[in-house]
């Protein structure tokens, strides 16, 4: 399958920074990326959709103004998490998707990031 | 789109196949079946997708009902490595193409 990849794995950093985490479709062009957020021993949760050259449109819920989201290239989506706290600890994970033919689009993970915020 | 049912835990033995099962009573006609697993501590990944007819790949089989209420995931030979978090996702692709994440079925292979 297509490979996503998604940097950095881990990061801890203080309260109060930003963090930024990229995802990169590396042999296929994604015009839509994905960003999901997982806390522990629950299942993945939207935050928000990426289209390459356009705004994001951000689940119910989900700070637009906390969590920047930029998606300038085919390749690259950025995910930002401004000033961060505590309990935007989280692990995040993006994707990817391929288009494929047709309707039958996948999506392809990333490995996901883990923040840690002290 | 449709909401799946699966049960929470699922255990079986390396080397037998694994059948998971799911239900999706309120699919409609233009969404698709995928399935998704996710092992401890990583992105999900893409197993195997199919709209009405049995999908197989060199990862899995599908089997769906005619009626396209429910379906089933074959692993035919599972190993420790099979050990996850499986996600039946139902999903109308194209534009309106988002993933919603039930809680799935942690299946685990025993030696």
């Amino acid at each position: 399958g297509a490979v996503v990849s998604q940097h950095p794995s881990w990061v801890i950093c203080k309260s109060g920074t930003s963090v930024k985490i990229e995802c990169r479709s590396l042999d296929f062009q994604a015009t839509t990326m994905f960003w999901y957020r997982q806390f522990p021993k629950q299942s993945l949760m939207l935050m928000a959709t990426s289209n390459e050259g356009s705004k994001a449109t951000y689940e119910q819920g989900v700070e637009k103004d906390k969590f920047l989201i930029n998606h300038a290239s085919l390749t690259l989506s950025t995910l930002t998490v401004t000033s961060a706290h505590p309990e935007d600890s989280s692990f995040y994970i993006c994707s990817a998707r391929d288009p494929g033919q047709g309707e039958e689009d996948i999506q392809y993970f990333g490995a996901g990031t883990r923040l840690s915020v002290l | 789109d449709a909401k799946t049912t699966q049960p929470p835990s699922m255990d079986c033995a390396e080397g037998r196949a694994a059948n998971l099962p799911c239900n999706h009573s309120t699919i409609s006609g233009n969404e698709y079946v995928y399935w998704y697993r996710q092992i401890h501590s990583q992105g999900p990944q893409y197993i195997i997708h199919g709209l009405k007819n049995n999908e197989t790949n060199e990862m899995a089989s599908l089997i769906i009902t005619e009626d396209r209420k429910s379906s089933t995931l074959i692993l035919p030979h599972a190993t420790l490595r099979d050990t996850a978090v499986y996600y039946c996702i139902v999903s109308g692709g194209g534009s309106n193409y988002k993933l919603t994440f039930g809680k799935g079925t942690l299946l685990t292979v025993n030696p």
